[in-house]
């Protein structure tokens, strides 16, 4: 039961254009949601994240948009730099009845790819 | 500063033998976390501790896989007659807490287990 997808296996942008990434989730639990990036042999670094009670979160060249009745949130980087090129996870996370939020669920992750 | 450290970086194994991964958290973090990642997947979790006890382990895949975290700092991953499939990369993850809002987890680089 994948409760975090994401659809596309990875995306190829020219530098300077827009790279927008996209996640789904269907457990209405979730209620913070947060975007990582991961280089070959290292672990992921957090990138930028958003509550369910916001629809955008902007910081710098990124922004994380969630479309809470799509069930739907998006990254966009722009403009896209060739050191943007990695791996991006979505993760997702549900305050348990107000105790915790320590379990992150992830999607299968986008290999960004972005050419000079 | 130091970051959540991981030992050793890569263990070979055979079928049957039984493991032991070290996961060094960030001084201070209370929150420890361990996932799984697997070739074209996301990180699964595992496991999280708040301080020296097991918040949620509902990840653990079977009784072979066990966690222990005796101080509150260095954690250890445990897995028993292990199995190719248990092969992955296990990646750990420390933050502050893990309370009634979220704080962000940072991971390590990941111990890379090959079961032959």
């Amino acid at each position: 039961d994948q409760q975090v997808k994401q659809n596309s296996p990875s995306l190829s942008v020219q530098e300077g254009r827009i790279s927008i990434l996209n996640c789904d989730y269907t457990n209405s639990m979730f209620d913070y949601f947060l975007w990582y990036k991961k280089y070959p042999a290292e672990g992921p670094t957090f990138l930028i994240s958003i509550s369910s009670i916001k629809d955008k979160n902007e910081d710098g060249r990124f922004t994380v948009f969630l479309n809470k009745s799509a069930k739907h949130l998006s990254l966009h980087i722009v403009p896209s730099q060739p050191g943007d090129s990695a791996v991006y996870f979505c993760a997702a996370s549900a305050n348990a009845g107000g105790t915790s939020y320590g379990k992150l669920t992830f999607g299968q992750g986008t290999i960004l790819t972005v050419h000079p | 500063g130091a970051g959540v450290s991981q030992t050793p970086s890569n263990k070979v194994t055979e079928k049957g033998k039984y493991v032991e991964l070290r996961c060094d958290p960030i001084s201070g973090h209370t929150a420890l976390y361990w996932y799984r990642q697997s070739l074209g997947q996301g990180p699964e979790f595992l496991i999280y501790f708040q301080g020296t006890g097991a918040a949620d382990d509902s990840g653990l895949p079977n009784d072979r896989f066990f966690a222990v975290r005796p101080e509150g700092s260095v954690s250890t991953l445990k897995i028993q007659r292990t199995e190719r499939g248990d092969s992955a990369v296990y990646l750990c993850a420390s933050s502050l807490t893990a309370g009634s809002s979220y704080n962000e987890q940072f991971f390590g680089p990941g111990t890379r287990l090959t079961v032959l």
